[in-house]
């Protein structure tokens, strides 16, 4: 069965920190999907990222890195320069062929100034 | 605008009275899937559809209908609402068998009193 667990439930940084919110999963297929979500304190779910199992080159996209590690099964999301506006939910999830869709229970990142 | 929608955004009703939540989306989506969020749980799947006709049990279903007649529309019903189904509930729709980015509503707000 499909699992993602985000270990961290709350961590809270100065601004200008860098912070890594870590995800490990779990899953029998060898085609699945990751993705990281974030919410922040006005509720809407935005879409940061997508990995297919296939492609496990990081990816960097401004101050956001993620790294992705089959080996591991893990796929962790790093906050470079953390600013107040990261301040959110930040959900990993997975994904598998036949359209089931589970996430994680979240990581609440407080960046204070 | 591409967009989902959802209505309501609030609501409070009281056991056993039948509710439907509808969720529209206007970019010719295949996949649309409903959630629930509850605070340290996380997002779960209750329900899903890869496409017309064809829905699917996510990990909370008990409780909930769904149905796909056409391919803008999932509206969420619940037939004998509880006081353990007060939450919030986000309806989302993908392209891509669900593999895709999720576009998530704005959520929906039920209290069961």
């Amino acid at each position: 069965a499909q699992k993602v667990t985000q270990a961290q439930t709350e961590i809270s940084v100065v601004e200008k920190e860098d912070v890594t919110l870590d995800c490990v999963y779990e899953t029998r297929d060898t085609t699945y999907y990751l993705f990281w979500y974030k919410q922040p304190p006005s509720g809407e779910l935005v879409f940061l990222i997508r990995r297919n199992s296939f492609d496990e080159q990081n990816e960097i996209s401004g101050r956001y890195s993620w790294n992705f590690q089959k080996s591991t099964s893990s796929f962790n999301f790093t906050i470079t320069a953390s600013q107040v506006v990261d301040s959110a939910v930040y959900f990993c999830a997975l994904s598998e062929e036949g359209g089931k869709l589970v996430f994680g229970k979240g990581t609440k990142l407080t960046v204070n100034p | 605008e591409a967009q989902v929608t959802q209505n309501p955004r609030y609501l409070i009703t009281v056991t056993g009275k039948k509710l439907t939540v509808t969720c529209s989306q206007n970019m010719n989506h295949e996949y649309m899937s409903w959630y629930r969020q509850d605070p340290g749980l996380g997002l779960r799947q209750i329900y899903y559809s890869m496409n017309v006709e064809v829905t699917d049990k996510g990990d909370v279903p008990e409780g909930y209908k769904v149905s796909r007649k056409e391919k803008r529309n999932f509206p969420l019903i619940l037939e004998s609402p509880s006081p353990n189904q007060t939450s919030l509930y986000f309806c989302a729709s993908s392209p891509g068998q669900g593999l895709g980015e999720q576009f998530f509503g704005p959520g929906t707000r039920l209290t069961v009193l």
